[in-house]
């Protein structure tokens, strides 16, 4: 069956702009979280959402990172007013069910700002 | 708060042995993952404990002790493939999954 599915694949925008990343987890998956990896760097949690609970923020670095999951589905990640730190592959991934089932990745967005 | 630590880079011979240690120290605990991740690719699920003992796998184990915040995970019959940055991640209470830093292994001929 499909995988996790993210887009885009690659993302340029200058310092400023704001973007939106795309996830479409696994269908029948209830969890689904973010995820940003800087080069060479392990994996920086951001958000998680489970079922139709309030999702689990805090992991977002500020104010201008938000994400919202519409009808227990596609999720989409915006970052405003775009900072050069904020570089880095953003990975999404999804679970079965939020207890002792394994995260399957999506292969990411990589994002570069200028 | 959680901390999570691997050593950052190991290296072994093909055909060897080599065992990744992973150390943690969190607000509760619900289970320890194991993930690999090739460079440039997506991490893929390896391993799963939950309780004390060695989970075995083809020619990877996973050890974890809860008492003592500690796992390894044990790679046996090192293939050039295996090479790769070798994730461990633990579920708090609150089920959100959170990584260590990884550590990368180089095998060599």
């Amino acid at each position: 069956g499909a995988g996790v599915s993210q887009s885009p694949s690659n993302k340029v925008t200058e310092k400023g702009k704001d973007v939106e990343l795309r996830c479409d987890p696994i269908s029948g998956h209830t969890a689904l979280y973010w995820y940003r990896q800087s080069l060479g760097q392990g994996l920086e949690f951001l958000i998680y959402f489970q079922g139709n609970s309030a999702p689990d923020k805090s992991g977002l670095p500020s104010d201008r990172f938000s994400a919202e999951r519409t009808g227990g589905s596609v999720s989409t990640l915006t970052i405003q007013r775009t900072q050069q730190e904020d570089s880095a592959v953003y990975l999404c991934a999804s679970s079965l069910t939020a207890y002792n089932s394994p995260l399957h990745f999506g292969n990411g967005t990589r994002l570069t700002v200028t | 708060g959680q901390n999570i630590d691997q050593p950052t880079e190991m290296t072994a011979t093909e055909g060897a042995i080599v065992q990744i240690n992973c150390t943690y120290q969190t607000s509760g605990f619900n289970g320890l993952f194991w993930y690999q991740q090739h460079a440039g690719e997506a991490p893929t699920f390896l391993s799963y404990n939950v309780l004390d003992g060695l989970e075995e796998k083809g020619r990877f184990s996973s050890f974890l002790s809860r008492s003592k915040g500690y796992s390894y995970l044990l790679l046996k019959e090192l293939q050039m493939k295996d090479s790769a940055s070798y994730l461990c991640a633990v579920t708090p209470a609150s089920y959100k999954l959170i990584f260590g830093s990884g550590t990368r292994l180089l095998v060599r001929p």
